[in-house]
């Protein structure tokens, strides 16, 4: 059974900083990862979406990578920004399934 | 451009009460749909999913059911509450030829009382 974690569960960091965040899953056989921003009482919003067999993707400040072979994730979050805050959550989505699993998310706080 | 509506945006119901959210999508046909809840401080739970009208898959046994009248409608249903059952549910969609990106709707905050 596919289990996603996400590490840490929450970070506080001042504007400016460079930041990751984790992603691991237990299930290889996976054919999508994709990363998730939710704010408070909203709905999730799409980020990236990674492929199976793509190594990383890149949406201005985020960038995401996909190591299957070891059931990681990590998205990288350049000058972090107040406007950043929010739930970063990741999710997977096994082969052919169509039926994402989710992460518990790491909630972002960054201080101006 | 697909958008995704959900109703009500907020919900207090009392044990026992009957329950029916209702989801439409727009700009899409034949989606994948999906109903989620997020609990407090955990993660989101695949409750049902939908790859067309009528075809409803259940992922946890709970009280909750759901059904696919049309196409982009998806609505999820209770005959009698619990406490249990207070949360934020989350409809979502996935084209599905190809497409895998999944998309959300903005999420109905339920209270159970």
């Amino acid at each position: 059974k596919q289990e996603v974690t996400q590490i840490p569960a929450a970070l506080s960091v001042p504007e400016g900083e460079n930041l990751v965040l984790n992603c691991s899953f237990t299930d290889s056989a996976i054919y999508n990862l994709q990363w998730f921003r939710q704010d408070p009482g909203k709905g999730l919003t799409s980020l990236l979406l990674i492929q199976s067999s793509q190594r990383e993707q890149t949406s201005g400040r985020l960038n995401a990578s996909l190591d299957k072979s070891s059931g990681r994730s990590t998205l990288y979050i350049a000058a972090s920004q107040p406007g950043d805050s929010a739930t970063y959550l990741c999710a997977v989505e096994n082969s052919g399934t169509y039926k994402y699993i989710f992460g518990t998310g790491t909630r972002l706080k960054v201080l101006a | 451009s697909q958008t995704i509506h959900q109703w009500p945006a907020t919900l207090v119901q009392p044990v026992g009460s009957p329950l029916s959210l209702e989801c439409t999508v727009e700009g899409t046909s034949n989606p994948n749909l999906y109903w989620y809840r997020q609990a407090a401080g955990r993660g989101l739970q695949l409750l049902f999913y939908s790859v067309g009208i009528g075809q409803i898959s259940s992922e946890v046994p709970q009280n909750l059911s759901a059904s696919r009248p049309q196409d982009r409608q998806f609505i999820l249903s209770s005959k009698k509450l619990l406490l249990s059952d207070s949360g934020f549910y989350l409809c979502a969609w996935i084209l599905g030829t190809g497409e895998v990106r999944q998309f959300f709707g903005p999420g109905t905050r339920l209270t159970v009382l």
